[in-house]
C-alpha cells in the first residue's frame, strides 16, 4: 500500500536559516505532490503543488523540489521566520483520482 | 474569500449517540471530504464525494456515513459514537482547474470527544 513519510520529530533552527523538511514515498507514483501548512486547533492551508514532470517550484520565500526517481520531495523555506513556526504537511495524489493521502506532518520551530 | 465552515468547533458526545458534523462551501466546488486527524496518524480520508448525492469510501469508513444532498454541503454521521471515535474531524473541499489542481480547501475542524 501506499506510504508517506515525513520527519515525525521537530525541527528546530535559527531565524534567518533555511529549513528544509522532507517527504518521501513508497509504492506507488504520485502525479502531483503538495505541501500544507497547519497551525494548532486549525485546518491546514495549501502552499505550493508541483507536478511530476516539474523538478523544482518556487513561491516567494518557498521551494519545493520533487524527485520521482528518490521519491522524494523536499520543501524548503529561506529566510526563516518565527512566524514560520507550525506543522507542515505534505500530500500525494492516488493516481487518476481526486484524492490525496497525507502525511503525518513535521513541525518546525523557527527561534528568534 | 473563499470558506468552509463547520458546524462546530468543539463537540462532547456519548457512547451510542448518533452525531451529525456539517460541513458548509461556498466556492460551488464539485469535490468534498472528511478526514480525521489524530497525534501519530496524521490525516486519514473517512469519504468524499465528487458530486451531489455521490460519495466513495475513503482509508476508514468504518462507523461513518455521509449524506451530500446539496452541492454546498456535506455531512459526516457517526451512527453510534464510541470513545475511539474522539478525534479531530476536518471537512475540505476543492474542484479540478487549471493551475491549482485539487488544491484542497480546509474548515476549521470539529474536535470531537466521544465520553
Amino acid at each position: 500500500s501506499q506510504k508517506i513519510e515525513q520527519n515525525s520529530e521537530a525541527l528546530n533552527i535559527q531565524e534567518g536559516k533555511t529549513a528544509t523538511l522532507t517527504c518521501n514515498y513508497t509504492n506507488y507514483s504520485p502525479a502531483y505532490l503538495q505541501w500544507y501548512r497547519q497551525d494548532p486547533g486549525r485546518g491546514p492551508v495549501f502552499l505550493l503543488l508541483i507536478r511530476e514532470n516539474e523538478k523544482e517550484k518556487r513561491k516567494e520565500r518557498l521551494k519545493v523540489t520533487f524527485d520521482t526517481t528518490l521519491k522524494q520531495s523536499l520543501f524548503h523555506i529561506t529566510a526563516s521566520q518565527p512566524a514560520d513556526s507550525a506543522t507542515y504537511l505534505c500530500a500525494l495524489d492516488y493516481t487518476g483520482t481526486y484524492k490525496y493521502i497525507f502525511g503525518t506532518g513535521t513541525r518546525l520551530k523557527v527561534l528568534a | 474569500d473563499v470558506k468552509v465552515t463547520q458546524s462546530s468547533r468543539y463537540l462532547v458526545k456519548r457512547t451510542g449517540e448518533k452525531v451529525f458534523l456539517e460541513c458548509v462551501q461556498d466556492m460551488d466546488h464539485e469535490n468534498m471530504f472528511w478526514y480525521r486527524q489524530d497525534p501519530g496518524l496524521g490525516l486519514r480520508l473517512i469519504y468524499f464525494s465528487y458530486d451531489v448525492k455521490m460519495k466513495e469510501k475513503g482509508d476508514i469508513p468504518e462507523g461513518y456515513s455521509v449524506s451530500r444532498e446539496k452541492k454546498e454541503r456535506f455531512s459526516l454521521i457517526l451512527e453510534s459514537a464510541s470513545t475511539n471515535q474522539t478525534s479531530m474531524y476536518l471537512c475540505a473541499s476543492s474542484t479540478p482547474g487549471q493551475g491549482r489542481y485539487n488544491e484542497q480547501f480546509f474548515g476549521p475542524g470539529t474536535r470531537l470527544t466521544v465520553l
